[in-house]
């Protein structure tokens, strides 16, 4: 079955580290997508991309950077880690009609 | 202000009972309207999607969407135990697989 998986599930580091989370989905999907989830804040998108070689940002990106060279993988990077940036990210690819996500990274910056 | 307000609850009803569920908006060019169910520590997933105005039923879930008051409404009938997650209500301008703005989520238990 199609799926869309990110790594690691849990991730601790600290202030000023470069961090990367890891987003793999199977359905071919020209549409990604990151969002982090705060308290209070529900889901917020920091990036996206339509296809390859393209990607987005969105207000809350600061400080994060994607690439993304094939169809299946959109890694989020976080230049220089803050603690501002604790949170749990979510990847979703999708269709025309669906956004599917995949199961969340716990993040925590120390 | 967000551009998309929903009620935090949490929100508790008995086994059986209908829960209603809520979000207004800001963003006159929203068109397409969503509503995502997530468990705790898990991905959302798609619950019902709802293009411009109207209503839609899938089964004990009926979603409202009047775009006239900027408001859209989730109804969960005879609900269950296993209803109990959090609600999010997900808006785009362009189509329902496009960037989305969420709502903050509705917590709701339904107590056996």
């Amino acid at each position: 079955d199609a799926e869309i998986t990110q790594s690691p599930r849990h991730k601790i580091t600290e202030t000023g580290r470069q961090v990367t989370l890891a987003c793999h989905q199977t359905w071919n999907h020209n549409n990604m997508f990151w969002y982090r989830q705060d308290l209070g804040h529900g889901l917020r998108l920091i990036h996206y991309s339509y296809g390859v070689q393209d990607t987005n940002k969105r207000e809350v990106s600061d400080g994060y950077s994607v690439s993304r060279s094939n169809t299946e993988d959109l890694p989020l990077t976080l230049e220089s880690a803050a603690s501002s940036q604790t949170s749990v990210y979510f990847c979703a690819s999708s269709d025309r009609e669906t956004q599917y996500f995949g199961p969340g990274t716990r993040l925590l910056v120390l | 202000q967000k551009e998309v307000e929903q009620d935090p609850g949490p929100l508790s009803v008995p086994e059986g009972a209908i829960v209603s569920l809520n979000c207004t908006y800001s963003n006159s060019a929203f068109q397409y309207f969503m509503w995502y169910r997530q468990y705790s520590r898990k991905g959302p997933e798609l619950l019902m999607y709802t293009y411009s105005s109207g209503n839609k039923e899938d089964g004990r879930f009926t979603a409202q969407v009047d775009k006239s008051s900027k408001y859209i409404s989730l109804f969960i009938r005879d609900s269950q135990p296993s209803d109990s997650a959090t609600y999010l209500c997900a808006m785009s301008g362009r189509a329902a697989g496009n960037k989305l703005t969420f709502g903050g989520g509705t917590r709701v238990l339904v107590k056996p």
